[in-house]
């Protein structure tokens, strides 16, 4: 079956530095990767729609400054929350849409301090 | 433009009883529909999901759905909840096969 491999699953950070949260698909290409952010008793955003070798396709709101998002190859994307402050204290998920549709990453927990 | 809803943020129900999760979309074309799982600080995890074909779809862990055209729902049961059903549940509905449209979720709890 598909899986998608998403590191770390938590981490803490302080305030102004960048955390690096990565998603691999791991036994098939992913040309297109989602990244959600979850707020505590909410449903998930989509923050970015990321095909390989182009640029993210960045949701009304969201920062793409802020959030850096790399799709170099098939099985790789990663988003960097740059400048971390405290408000970006989140649950992140990534999916990978792949020939069986949609595998969903195991998340990451950022908390910035 | 496409819109799902999910009745009820938290639903309780005692362990054996039947679980029954709520959710109705609006979609100007036949959707694809989902259902997933998340449980605590986890991704996550397809239960079910409708494309083509028979309206009533089972998943893992017991669970299944009927896609109802009529009434736009596609809600989620299990005929006797576990305790490590309590989790929380997302449906989400699809036009294209490509991107997500999601629900606010439901919480269930189980009651001992």
């Amino acid at each position: 079956g598909a899986v998608v491999s998403q590191h770390p699953s938590r981490v803490i950070c302080k305030s102004g530095t960048s955390v690096k949260i990565e998603c691999r698909s791991l036994d098939f290409q992913a040309t297109t990767m989602f990244w959600y952010r979850q707020f505590p008793k909410k449903s998930l955003m989509l923050m970015a729609t990321s095909n390989e070798g182009s640029k993210a396709t960045y949701e009304q709101g969201v920062e793409k400054d802020k959030f850096l998002i790399n799709h170099a190859s098939l099985t790789l994307s990663t988003l960097t929350v740059t400048s971390a402050h405290p408000e970006d204290s989140s649950f992140y998920i990534c999916s990978a849409l792949g020939g069986l549709g949609y595998t969903f990453g195991s998340g990451t927990r950022l908390t910035v301090v | 433009a496409q819109s799902v809803t999910q009745l009820g943020s938290h639903v309780s129900v005692s362990e054996g009883a039947l679980v029954l999760l709520r959710c109705n979309y609006s979609s100007s074309v036949p959707p694809y529909l989902f259902w997933y799982v998340q449980y605590p600080n986890q991704g996550l995890q397809l239960l079910l999901k409708y494309t083509t074909g028979a309206t009533l779809v089972k998943g893992i862990n017991g669970f299944e759905a009927e896609f109802k055209k009529s009434e736009t729902s596609f809600h989620l049961t299990k005929p006797s909840a576990h305790m490590s059903d309590a989790a929380e549940y997302f449906c989400a509905v699809s036009e294209n096969n490509y991107q997500l449209i999601w629900g606010a979720g439901t919480k269930l709890i189980i009651k001992p």
